[in-house]
């Protein structure tokens, strides 16, 4: 079974560019989530899909980013325009079950330089 | 504020040596720890998943424990491999719905040496 992937693996674009980060979860899990970690920092919630409804986006640092889940199955977290403190590395994860046991499968990250 | 603090931040470890790692919250209302493995360039991998019931968890050379009353938690690892070389983060799952939120520590960062 293959696990979450997620596209690019990195990402180097300017200040004030578009960027979009692509996540595949693992077949038939309903729950995505993004997470992003700044170098030095720990690893943050930015939000979180129930199939393609966003349950909780509570997470995400301003308008300029956007996350979609199209049909419930892969998502997109697109960032525009970027600033240089969007630079990091950018966790998706899924889970089957949703409770408080559901167990996260992470993807590998894309890392975003923004110069 | 909800927050999870790890120590040390980073150790060395001798080939075949144990160490312990540990874990520090003030998440509240806690629902569940969970200890990670980093390795460089991958995503965290769960290693175990523990509730407020729950002391000891074991998976393989790794056991957590788990005091809920001093908010605190550990992961020993047992005859370090070299493979063992990677980031340990841990994380608490609190709720205040269904669905619950997650704090990530920053992670302890393990060098296994020969």
């Amino acid at each position: 079974e293959a696990g979450v992937t997620q596209f690019p693996s990195h990402s180097v674009i300017e200040k004030g560019q578009t960027v979009t980060l692509r996540c595949d979860p693992i077949s038939g899990h309903d729950n995505l989530y993004w997470y992003r970690r700044v170098m030095g920092k720990e690893i943050k919630f930015l939000l979180h899909f129930v199939k393609e409804s966003k349950q909780d986006e509570s997470g995400m640092p301003n308008n300029r980013f956007l996350a979609e889940r199209t049909g419930g199955t892969y998502s997109t977290l697109k960032v525009q325009p970027a600033e240089l403190e969007d630079s990091g590395v950018y966790f998706c994860a899924s889970s089957q079950a949703g409770g408080p046991i559901g167990e996260q499968f992470f993807g590998p990250g894309t890392r975003l330089t923004v110069l | 504020k909800n927050q999870v603090e790890q120590s040390p931040q980073s150790l060395i470890i001798l080939e075949g040596k144990n160490c312990t790692l540990q874990c520090n919250y003030t998440v509240s209302p806690f629902s569940n720890l969970r200890w990670y493995k980093q390795d460089t360039g991958r995503g965290p991998v769960s290693l175990t998943i523990m509730t407020f019931s729950e002391n000891t968890k074991s998976n393989g050379r790794y056991t957590a424990t788990l005091d809920a009353d001093t908010k605190q938690s550990s992961l020993h690892i047992t005859a370090s491999q070299l493979s063992d070389s990677a980031s340990y983060i841990c994380v608490v799952r609190w709720t205040t719905d269904s669905w619950g939120k997650f704090q990530f520590g920053a992670g302890t960062q393990v060098v296994v040496t020969p």
